[in-house]
């Protein structure tokens, strides 16, 4: 079955230091995977995705994943956090139930910045 | 256009009231899915609704009840639910939810339940 592993529950970090959040899949294909941001009391939104080609994918705000195949990782990593990043961070891969596609979500990671 | 609209955004109801959710999108999406948010918590599917028929109901029960009438809108009907029903519901669009078109889901603001 497919499932998707985010291993922190929580990061902290300080305000201009770089971010790493780690994301673990487990799908038979090639998956289809995303990076999604919710602020408190918000809906998601979609930071970058990855479906097939180069294997770095840019998105919004500054963010960029690297799809390794090797490792069944998509972290998602910001060269220098600002504040407004505090948010939760939920790792997808979408996987197939009888034809019919569906997303799977990660348990989310947490971001606090310290200023 | 490439919102999702989710009314009302708080909504406070007793155990014998009756409401709905509403969700509205124009992007000519043709799947419509309905997502539970407790806190702390990634999202939950419910129901999926592609081409404005159902396709997946996730066990979710029966005092919830979608409906989809036409491809735009998506209602999530409440009746008889209980305290433990409270959580942010998510409405989500995508443009289709088959192979290769399968791409993002657009997410509502999202309707914050509570059941008193």
């Amino acid at each position: 079955a497919q499932s998707v592993t985010q291993p922190d529950i929580h990061i902290t970090v300080s305000e201009g230091a770089s971010l790493e959040l780690r994301c673990n899949y487990s799908y038979g294909a090639t998956p289809y995977l995303f990076w999604y941001v919710q602020s408190p009391g918000q809906g998601l939104q979609l930071l970058l995705k990855y479906f097939s080609g180069d294997t770095l994918v840019q998105g919004i705000k500054g963010f960029e994943a690297e799809f390794k195949r090797s490792q069944s990782s998509f972290n998602l990593r910001k060269p220098s956090v600002h504040w407004s990043d505090a948010a939760e961070y939920f790792c997808a891969v979408v996987g197939t139930t009888s034809g019919t596609y569906k997303y799977i979500f990660g348990t989310g990671t947490r971001l606090k910045v310290l200023a | 256009d490439t919102e999702v609209t989710q009314t009302p955004k708080h909504l406070v109801m007793g155990m014998t009231n009756k409401k709905s959710l509403k969700c509205e999108q124009h992007m000519g999406h043709r799947a419509m899915y309905w997502y539970k948010q407790k806190a702390k918590k990634p999202p939950e599917l419910m129901f999926v609704y592609s081409y404005e028929k159902l396709s997946i109901n996730e066990s979710v029960p029966s005092r919830f009840s979608p409906e989809c009438p036409n491809s735009s809108l998506l209602n999530l009907h409440l009746h008889a639910l209980q305290p433990e029903d409270s959580a942010l519901y998510l409405c989500a669009s995508s443009q289709t939810d088959r192979g290769h078109g399968t791409g993002e889901l657009f997410f509502g603001e999202g309707s914050r339940l509570t059941v008193l």
